[in-house]
């Protein structure tokens, strides 16, 4: 089974732009987690779909958004980006149901903001 | 809101040597528990995980000990190796429904 995939592996924008990052879950995994990690922070919790629909939210700004597909697919936006959100973005994915809540991330996004 | 706590934020111990880190959570919820690893430049990686219906788990050199009176959870490496030198999280969960929570993470460096 292949695992959790995500592209870019790495992005360079500047202050005040948009970037948009996607992540390909497990198949059959209908949940996709966010995370942003940085040095001094460790794994903060963005959000998470299941079934297209956010399900768990964390405490992060209205610029960053997100949204899943029909296939499982999900993508997260931050606009107006700033210099602190210079980070890793990892997301995870997991059955999401039944008790199964083993998560499995993906490589991550290595977001630079200049 | 829920959090959780990790101890110590970094760890250096002889090879052969033990290794302990701590959580504390403070939601009385939480029923699962999962520790992961991440080595340098790579993804966090599920090593162990135990649920509230259980005190202890094991795993060849590595186990888990779960003390939901205090809403403690500790990780324990036994005859510590070179490649165990990583970042070790913690996490907490009500349930599959529910966001994963995260402690800061221990650096753990396994000296020769």
């Amino acid at each position: 089974k292949a695992g959790v995939t995500q592209t870019p592996r790495y992005l360079i924008k500047t202050r005040g732009q948009q970037v948009t990052l996607s992540c390909s879950p497990i198949s059959g995994h209908r949940s996709v987690s966010w995370y942003q990690q940085t040095p001094g922070q460790g794994l903060q919790f963005l959000f998470e779909y299941f079934s297209e629909t956010q399900r768990n939210k964390g405490n992060f700004p209205g610029r960053f958004s997100g949204r899943q597909f029909s296939n499982s697919r999900s993508e997260m936006n931050v606009s107006t980006l700033e210099l602190g959100d210079s980070a890793l973005y990892l997301c995870a994915s997991m059955v999401g149901t039944g008790g199964k809540n083993e998560q499995f991330f993906g490589p991550g996004t290595r977001l630079t903001v200049l | 809101g829920e959090n959780v706590e990790q101890h110590p934020s970094t760890l250096s111990v002889q090879e052969g040597d033990s290794a302990v880190i701590k959580c504390t959570y403070s939601d009385s919820a939480s029923n699962y528990f999962p520790w992961y690893k991440q080595e340098l430049g790579k993804r966090p990686q599920l090593i162990i995980d135990i649920r509230s219906n259980v005190g202890e788990k094991k795993d060849q050199r590595i186990a888990v000990t779960l003390n939901k009176t205090a809403k403690h959870f500790s990780l324990h490496i036994t005859e510590t190796q070179p490649e165990d030198s990583a970042v070790y999280f913690c996490a907490a969960s009500k349930g599959s429904a529910s966001k994963i929570i995260f402690g800061s993470g221990t650096r753990l460096s396994i000296r020769p």
